[in-house]
């Protein structure tokens, strides 16, 4: 199964609503990744999990909170979004951390109203 | 800004014709990859290239890697009407102090629109 799952796969959301992207795998990968993707643009890092714990924080406002709670799932809990942060989210897992290929979900298509 | 810088931004071609995407990067790297990505979906990684190799294949693929330019090369060959899409160069960089790079962090380029004529 080489296959990362993202769910929804479509979100609009409020300003002032709370809600969370889901993100999993099954390859035993051990680092996974947060992506921001606006239209026509290149995938920007926002958070990397190496072993369950947070690695890298690319200055992400505190709106945006990772949380990884077993080696196969990866969150985003979105809380009080600007229109602006509308874009695509991808995640995205390795084997581990550096060096290797990463494996990219379908993402979640979000619009903040 | 962005690591890797790409030309062209948008290619054109028929179905048969090769195509080739170059990218530029500044700092030291681990390693180069290159992904696809079809319009509003997920990446698919095509490739990685090491910072001691030069030349890799796969299939109708062929990357070149030179850091003394700090460039690499992607070589479509043969396209089909089904290789269209965005593809993106991504570098992993070798961390050292001050450069704000660590371990796990992939800089994409800006991408080049391919599109392949039936």
């Amino acid at each position: 199964d080489t296959e990362v799952t993202q769910t929804p796969k479509h979100l609009v959301m409020g300003m002032t609503n709370k809600k969370s992207l889901k993100c999993e795998q099954h390859m035993g990968h051990r680092a996974m990744y947060w992506y921001k993707q606006k239209a026509k643009k290149p995938p920007e890092l926002m958070f990397v999990y190496s072993y369950e714990k947070l690695s890298i924080n690319e200055s992400v406002p505190s709106r945006f909170s990772p949380e990884c709670p077993n080696s196969s799932l990866l969150n985003l809990h979105l809380h009080a979004l600007q229109p602006e942060d509308s874009a695509l989210y991808l995640c995205a897992s390795s084997r581990f951390i550096a060096a290797y290929e990463q494996y990219f979900g379908p993402g979640t298509r979000l619009t903040v109203t | 800004s962005q690591q890797g810088e790409e030309d062209p931004q948008a290619l054109s071609i028929q179905e048969g014709e090769n195509a080739t995407m170059n990218c530029s990067y500044k700092t030291s790297i681990n390693n180069l990859q290159w992904y696809r990505q079809n319009s509003g979906r997920g990446l698919v990684h095509l490739i990685l290239i090491r910072s001691n190799e030069r030349e890799k294949h796969s299939g109708r693929l062929r990357v070149t890697l030179d850091t003394s330019k700090k460039s690499s090369s992607l070589l479509i060959t043969a396209s089909r009407a089904a290789d269209t899409a965005s593809y993106f160069c991504a570098t992993d960089a070798l961390p050292s102090p001050g450069s704000g790079t660590s371990y796990g962090k992939l800089t994409f380029g800006q991408g080049t629109i391919l599109t392949v004529h039936p």
